[in-house]
């Protein structure tokens, strides 16, 4: 398998712009956790989906922030309008209730710059 | 409020030495404590998981413990090698939700 892919892998914007970020997990993961990472804070949770549900959104900093998991094998994490303190990494990772129920397959991240 | 804390300080030893890890929970009672790597530009990736029955647990070179008395997990790398040095992150597991420490970064001199 490829892992978790992720895209862009760097995506540089000005304020007040929508970004997308896009997430395509391990196939037959049923998890999908969207953190994102800061020297500041770390690695932070943002929304976590089950079955293409989402479970838990209270990491979500507010409304600018929306994802989405429409199948199975693709999810969105959107900004809208973004800020330059939005600025950080964006991972994407899946799990399953498999072999390794608690393993959790990070994806390379998406390096976001708003300027 | 719910802290995960580890030594934010980076940790540089010999090589060939054992490297300790430290992680300190607060107002947690985790069923299950995990170690992650992360190296620079990459996502984390999961090294082990300890339940809170288990005292400790190893991997090849690598040794957790998990005291839910004192509520901390140490993390041991034996024999260190130069290609150990990256960041080491704790994560506490509540159901499905895994929330993360600052890591704490591992520097492996030749």
């Amino acid at each position: 398998d490829a892992g978790v892919i992720q895209s862009p892998r760097h995506e540089v914007t000005e304020m007040g712009q929508e970004v997308t970020l896009r997430c395509k997990p391990i196939s037959g993961h049923d998890y999908l956790f969207w953190y994102r990472q800061t020297m500041m804070r770390g690695l932070e949770l943002l929304i976590y989906f089950n079955n293409n549900v989402p479970i838990d959104d209270s990491g979500m900093p507010e409304d600018r922030f929306s994802a989405k998991m429409p199948n199975a094998s693709f999810s969105t994490l959107k900004i809208q309008p973004s800020e330059p303190r939005d600025s950080a990494v964006y991972f994407c990772a899946s799990s399953t209730h498999g072999a390794s129920p608690y393993e959790q397959y990070f994806g390379p991240g998406t390096r976001l710059t708003v300027t | 409020s719910q802290k995960i804390e580890q030594n934010s300080e980076a940790l540089n030893i010999q090589e060939g030495k054992t490297a300790t890890l430290t992680c300190n929970y607060t107002n947690y009672s985790p069923a299950y404590l995990q170690w992650y790597r992360q190296d620079p530009g990459r996502g984390p990736v999961f090294l082990l998981l300890i339940r809170e029955n288990e005292k400790e647990k190893r991997k090849e070179r690598l040794k957790v413990t998990f005291d839910t008395t004192l509520k901390q997990s140490l993390f041991h790398i034996t024999a260190s090698q130069p290609a150990d040095s990256a960041t080491y992150l704790c994560a506490i597991r509540g159901y499905q939700k895994v929330t993360f420490g600052t890591g704490t970064k591992l520097q492996v001199i030749p």
